[in-house]
Order: C-alpha cells, then sequence, then structure tokens
C-alpha cells in the first residue's frame, strides 16, 4: 500500500524566510496530493492541494510542487508570518476522490519566530 | 452552519470501560470518516462511511465499531478501552467523493482527546 514519508518533523525559521516541506510517496499510481494545517489545539484544514497533471501551484504565498519521477512533493512557504506556525500535513491518494485511501505523512511542526 | 461537530472534548476512561463518541454534519456530506492522531503517527483512518448505511475499515480498525446513524450522524464506539486507544480522535466529512467529478476535501471536527488509563 501506500506510504508516504514527511520531513522535517520540525522547522524553525525567522518571520520573513521561507519554509519548505517535503514528502516522499511509495505508490506510483497515487495522483492526488494535499495539504493540510493544523493550529494548535485547533482541527486540520485544507489549504492547498494538486494533482498529477500539473507540476506547480500557488496560492498567494504557499505553492506545492510535485515531481512525479522522482515520487515526492514539497509545501513551500514564503514570507511566513508568526500565524503560519502549525503542524502541516501532506497526504496522498489514487484519486481526488479516493478519500478512503488518503494517506497522511507523520507532519511538521513549523514555528515562525517574530 | 457548525459544519461537523464532536462530543466530548476530554474523556479520560479506565482500562476495559466503554464510551461512544459522537459526530454530526450539516454540510449534507454523503462520506464521514474516524481518524486518530498520535505524535508522531500522522492521521490514521480507523473507518469510514460512504454513505448512510455503509461502513468500512481503515487502516487501523482493530478495537473500535461505528456506526451510520443517519445521514448527519457517524459515532466511534470502544467496547473495551485499552491504554493503547489513548489518542486525539478527528471526525470528517466530505462530497459525494465517488460519483463527482470534483475536488472533495476533508473537513474536520475539533476532536476528541482520549486519554484511557
Amino acid at each position: 500500500g501506500e506510504n508516504v514519508e514527511q520531513h522535517p518533523s520540525t522547522l524553525s525559521v525567522q518571520e520573513g524566510d521561507s519554509a519548505v516541506i517535503k514528502c516522499t510517496y511509495s505508490d506510483s499510481a497515487s495522483n492526488y496530493f494535499p495539504w493540510y494545517k493544523q493550529e494548535l489545539g485547533k482541527r486540520p484544514q485544507l489549504i492547498i492541494d494538486i494533482r498529477s497533471n500539473v507540476g506547480e501551484k500557488k496560492d498567494q504565498r504557499i505553492a506545492v510542487t510535485l515531481n512525479k519521477t522522482a515520487k515526492h512533493f514539497s509545501l513551500h512557504i514564503t514570507e511566513t508570518q508568526p500565524e503560519d506556525s502549525a503542524v502541516y500535513f501532506c497526504a496522498a491518494s489514487r484519486e481526488p476522490l479516493d478519500t478512503d485511501k488518503l494517506i497522511f505523512g507523520t507532519g511538521t511542526r513549523l514555528q515562525v519566530f517574530p | 452552519n457548525a459544519g461537523v461537530t464532536q462530543t466530548p472534548k476530554f474523556q479520560v476512561l479506565k482500562t476495559g470501560q466503554s464510551m461512544t463518541l459522537q459526530c454530526a454534519q450539516d454540510m449534507n456530506h454523503n462520506s464521514m470518516y474516524w481518524y486518530r492522531q498520535d505524535p508522531g503517527m500522522g492521521l490514521r483512518l480507523i473507518y469510514y462511511s460512504a454513505s448512510e448505511g455503509t461502513t468500512d475499515k481503515g487502516e487501523v480498525p482493530n478495537g473500535y465499531n461505528v456506526s451510520r446513524l443517519n445521514k448527519r450522524e457517524f459515532s466511534l464506539r470502544l467496547e473495551s478501552a485499552a491504554p493503547s486507544q489513548t489518542s486525539v480522535y478527528f471526525c470528517a466529512s466530505s462530497e459525494d467523493g465517488y460519483r463527482s467529478s470534483y475536488n472533495s476535501p476533508l473537513h474536520f471536527g475539533n476532536g476528541t482527546r482520549l486519554t484511557v488509563t
């Protein structure tokens, strides 16, 4: 089955710097890759997702890139702000709608220091 | 519009006790899920229900049972709690993901922190 590895487990950056979180997946048939953000004590929420027919997707200060050949995808946050501090989870599944088979990474705790 | 509502928020059980975690959604979603979140393990699927009247096992179903009471409600039951079930439990829902042609993100509840001593 699918296995998703996420690195690093913790990441500390200065406000204004960029942050990059990387995930690798094992199932070459996976083609949907969402990212969820979980603020301390709150629920995970979808922040961005990408499908395999797209190499990169941006939404304001966040972007996700996908390398299907290498089977890895990354979350990029530019101009980080203290409110970006949270745990970020990547996930992968074969179909965008195959939510029951969405496999999550182990999470990255991002701390942005003022 | 409350989204996904879970109760209780916190619970402490002794080994062997039973309890039911309640979940309800008001978004008219067909699919509902129960996840557990453990440090260093991410989110792991316990059970899911693709539609009213159906339930299926996820990655870690042992020690749990579920009931899809109606379209809105999906409960998780621990019949005989064990310390290994100490975790944060999240209920989630999504739009019909099996016949639609659009993205169907998960909408999570606020979680239940369960401690089994």
